[in-house]
């Protein structure tokens, strides 16, 4: 079975400083993508990224940065310099490479991040 | 600007209603989704339409009922629903086949069941 751990449930932080949403999954599967995407208050979840289970380098972009590490099943996400409009529910999610599982992500409970002025 | 659309954004009904959800891609995505979210949880998957034809129902009540027409187009059809059926319902879209599959998601429709 599939499993993602979002400890953070809230999160509350004023504009300009760095923060770090936790991301911890289970899987027996080999082979797997994770995903993070961004849920403002209009209710759209938004694509920010997708990572391989054999690709462990980290990525940036712009203020966003995620680490992954296989050793530890974690796929943490950072912002830089946190802004207003970063306020939104952060979910983290997984999904098996194929199989009959094919398609079905198991997503986090998600975390709420507030970035006050 | 989301390539996926969904209509209508808000939607009102009474548990005797017939209605429709509708959403639309042009993508050229050949994998639909429909999910199911509740206030401060995450989406849970109700449906999967691969090549228009449905590939995954995630024990989904009756009372909901999906088609795609196209591929494009995804409907999902309501009848009889319960008050606790009132959630924000998305739709996804994205290629099929291994490697290539992220989901896009549309800005949901917020249904009331009264």
């Amino acid at each position: 079975a599939q499993k993602v751990t979002q400890a953070q449930t809230e999160i509350s932080v004023v504009e300009k400083e760095d923060v770090t949403l936790d991301c911890v999954y289970e899987t027996r599967d080999t082979t797997y993508y994770l995903f993070w995407y961004k849920q403002p208050p209009s209710g759209e979840l938004v694509f920010l990224i997708r990572r391989n289970s054999f690709d462990e380098q980290n990525e940036i972009s712009g203020r966003y940065s995620w680490n992954f590490q296989k050793s530890t099943s974690s796929f943490n996400f950072t912002i830089t310099a946190s802004q207003v409009v970063d306020s939104a529910v952060y979910f983290c999610a997984l999904r098996f490479a194929g199989g009959t599982s094919y398609g079905k992500l198991t997503f986090g409970q998600g975390t709420i991040l507030t970035v006050h002025p | 600007d989301t390539e996926v659309t969904q209509t209508p954004k808000h939607l009102v009904m009474g548990m005797t209603n017939k209605k429709s959800l509708k959403c639309e891609q042009h993508m050229g995505h050949r994998a639909m989704y429909w999910y199911k979210q509740k206030a401060k949880k995450p989406p849970e998957l109700m449906f999967v339409y691969s090549y228009e034809k449905l590939s995954i129902n995630e024990s989904v009540p009756s009372r909901f009922s999906p088609e795609c027409p196209n591929s494009s187009l995804l409907n999902l059809h309501l009848h009889a629903l319960q008050p606790e059926d009132s959630a924000l319902y998305l739709c996804a879209s994205s290629t099929v086949g291994v490697g290539t599959d992220t989901q896009y998601f549309g800005p949901g429709t917020r249904l009331t069941v009264l």
